[in-house]
Formats: C-alpha cells, sequence, structure tokens
C-alpha cells in the first residue's frame, strides 16, 4: 500500500534555529498538507499545498512557516526561527482528489520535533 | 463554529463489547465526516467516513450514524478488541477547489480489556 514517507522521525533543535521537515507524498497525489499535534492534544491544520501554491493555512501558520514542492515529489516545511512552543508532532498528509468523490487523506508517521 | 467537540476523553471497554465515541459539529458546510484511527507514535489512518446525505455507514465492525438535523455523529465498533485499543478521532471537512482542511475532535483514548 502506497505510504507517505517523513523524515527525519525525531529532531532536536535549538531555540532559534531553522529546521526543515520533508515529506514525501504518494506519487499520483495532488494535495498535500501539514498538521501538527502538540503532545496528548488534537491534531491541529497548518497549512494546505494545491497547484504548487498555499490554498489555505490558519493562524498557527505565521511568517515563521513556510512550505515547498521543490522537485515534485518532496514536499517540505521550514520553520525559520524554532520557539519552544513549537516543540510538537508534525504530519504531513496527501490526497488524490477532492471533488467531487473525495477521498480520505493518507498520514506519514510525522516527525517529532523537540525544541531546547 | 469551525469545532468539532468530542466525547469521551477516554473509554475503557470489556473484549467483546461495543465501544462508542461520540462527536458534535456546528458549522453546516461541513459535508464530509471521517473517523481516524491513531496508535502511539504513528500518523492518523483513516478508519471510515461518511457524508450527510445518509445517516449510516458500517465497514465490517466499525459503524458511523449520523444525525444531520442534530449534527452528531457517532463511531461504534462491535466486538471491540485489544488490538482496537488507540485513540480515535472525529473530523470534518468541507470542500474547496484547493483542498479539504479537517478539523479534528479532542481525541477518545480506547483500551480494551480482556
Amino acid at each position: 500500500e502506497p505510504e507517505v514517507t517523513q523524515t527525519p522521525s525525531h529532531q532536536v533543535t535549538q531555540m532559534g534555529q531553522e529546521v526543515i521537515l520533508r515529506c514525501v507524498p504518494i506519487s499520483n497525489h495532488l494535495y498535500f498538507y501539514w498538521y501538527r499535534q502538540i503532545l496528548g492534544q488534537k491534531v491541529e491544520f497548518l497549512v494546505s499545498f494545491y497547484n504548487n501554491e498555499i490554498s489555505e493555512k490558519s493562524e498557527i501558520f505565521d511568517d515563521q512557516f513556510s512550505v515547498e514542492r521543490p522537485d515534485g515529489s518532496n514536499f517540505t516545511l521550514k520553520i525559520r526561527s524554532t520557539k519552544l512552543e513549537d516543540s510538537a508532532m508534525y504530519f504531513c498528509a496527501s490526497q488524490q482528489v477532492t471533488l467531487p468523490g473525495r477521498d480520505g487523506y493518507t498520514f506519514g508517521s510525522g516527525t517529532r520535533l523537540t525544541v531546547v | 463554529q469551525q469545532q468539532v467537540k468530542q466525547s469521551p476523553q477516554s473509554l475503557i471497554v470489556q473484549k467483546g463489547g461495543i465501544s462508542i465515541i461520540n462527536c458534535a459539529y456546528e458549522n453546516t458546510a461541513f459535508d464530509y465526516f471521517p473517523w481516524y484511527q491513531q496508535f502511539p507514535g504513528k500518523g492518523p489512518a483513516l478508519l471510515i467516513a461518511i457524508r450527510p446525505d445518509v445517516s449510516e455507514k458500517k465497514e465490517g465492525r466499525f459503524t458511523i450514524s449520523f444525525n444531520k438535523s442534530a449534527k452528531q455523529f457517532s463511531l461504534h465498533i462491535m466486538d471491540s478488541q485489544p488490538g482496537d485499543s488507540a485513540t480515535y478521532f472525529c473530523a470534518a471537512s468541507m470542500g474547496t477547489g484547493g483542498g479539504n482542511k479537517l478539523t479534528f475532535g479532542t481525541g477518545t483514548q480506547l483500551k480494551v480489556e480482556l
């Protein structure tokens, strides 16, 4: 079964440093997402990406965050200057179609980001 | 108005019993309601989903009941097994051309005891 692959599985970074979280979505999927989950809390939407541009972003996704799909296969989330409160599990997801026959997302296993 | 409320927060069920998790929403623009199962250290995995034009959907031991007028939906796990022990999230989304943001509930930790 096709998978969404995320690397690294765990990253520790110092406050103020830049981090890049990497994802390889399923190859024929067209819609890409980043979500985060602070330990013990619900999964929260960060951003959706379609046709090489951001289609929607949440209030969490401020100027410190950026996404790109540099080479047609990888999908990255960059946090420019990490804060302690950025510590969370970050999930990438991809989706084949949205309308009219919308299917479910496929989530990756996540990257646990720890900011110290 | 974008919230999805989920209950209970945790649930303990005996093996073979029925697990029931409930969710409620406010935004009537939501038109897709999936349930996700998450094991520790893993990403959420789609379990079953329903659209508001049907009141019930069954896949194996998992059933979604949907009440459009009450804006509520629930997951029933029949014959619950220890392997079902996980965190379950309900979610809701609405259709747009650029993607489908999922709004998740707060999650229910299910433990199935022998």
